[in-house]
């Protein structure tokens, strides 16, 4: 099966911070990769789709990149309402499967 | 406005079985594909499988296969997920999430949840 391998697990930043996650399938899935991010308490709200387009209505400080087996997901100018947990999903074909989540706390 | 609609938490005995059921309004239910996600209490998202209403079409994870079943009833627009021989560590929340198709399989739009608790 398909494996997403998100990194880090976790990482504490700073206001005004460039936070970056990165998430790497074992497997060539082109641009078919999509970013959640999941406060505490709430469900999940999609971010990023096909790698890098923006979700209508997210911010802007939020960007993806990556093509094939690595992706990244960029969080520029770290705000506190930013502190999630944010997670990658292939959905090249089935199994769509998860990241494990990187866990984004504020300094 | 897009709403997914669940039905409200369960209390499951192991060895049973639960369906959860996911109403959707506010978009075209024969264009979207539905995914059921489950995530068990501080751990990560867990895709079950996906159902494509239009064909009636499912893929399920291999984890829950011979488990799991999900269907779509094109009359009422909803998805039902049902899993069975329930046991302690399907202790859950239950999303169901659309896509816009099989293609594009983002999930644009989640549901609020469903937790099902497998307790003796």
């Amino acid at each position: 099966d398909l494996q997403m391998t998100q990194s880090p697990s976790s990482v504490s930043a700073s206001v005004g911070d460039r936070v970056t996650i990165t998430c790497r399938a074992n497997q060539d899935i082109n641009n078919y990769v999509a970013w959640y991010q999941q406060k505490p308490g709430n469900g999940p709200e999609l971010l990023i789709y096909a790698s890098s387009p923006v979700q209508s209505g997210v911010s802007s400080r939020f960007s993806g990149s990556g093509s094939g087996t690595d992706f990244t997901l960029t969080i520029s100018n770290f705000q506190p309402e930013d502190v999630a947990t944010y997670y990658c999903q292939n959905y090249n074909t089935p199994p769509w499967t998860f990241g494990q989540g990187t866990k984004v706390e504020i300094k | 406005q897009v709403q997914l609609e669940q039905s409200g938490a369960e209390v499951k005995k192991p060895g049973s079985s639960v369906t959860v059921s996911c109403k959707a309004s506010g978009v075209s239910f024969t264009s979207s594909v539905f995914s059921w996600v489950r995530q068990v209490p501080g751990q990560g998202l867990e895709w079950m499988g996906r159902v494509i209403p239009i064909v009636g079409v499912t893929n399920y994870a291999q984890k829950f296969q011979g488990r799991v079943t999900m269907t779509a009833d094109k009359s009422t627009s909803t998805t039902y997920m049902t899993l069975s021989s329930l046991r302690s560590e399907d202790t859950a929340i239950y999303y169901c999430a659309r896509a816009p198709g099989s293609a594009r399989g983002y999930s644009d739009y989640w549901g609020l949840g469903t937790l099902v608790t497998v307790s003796s």
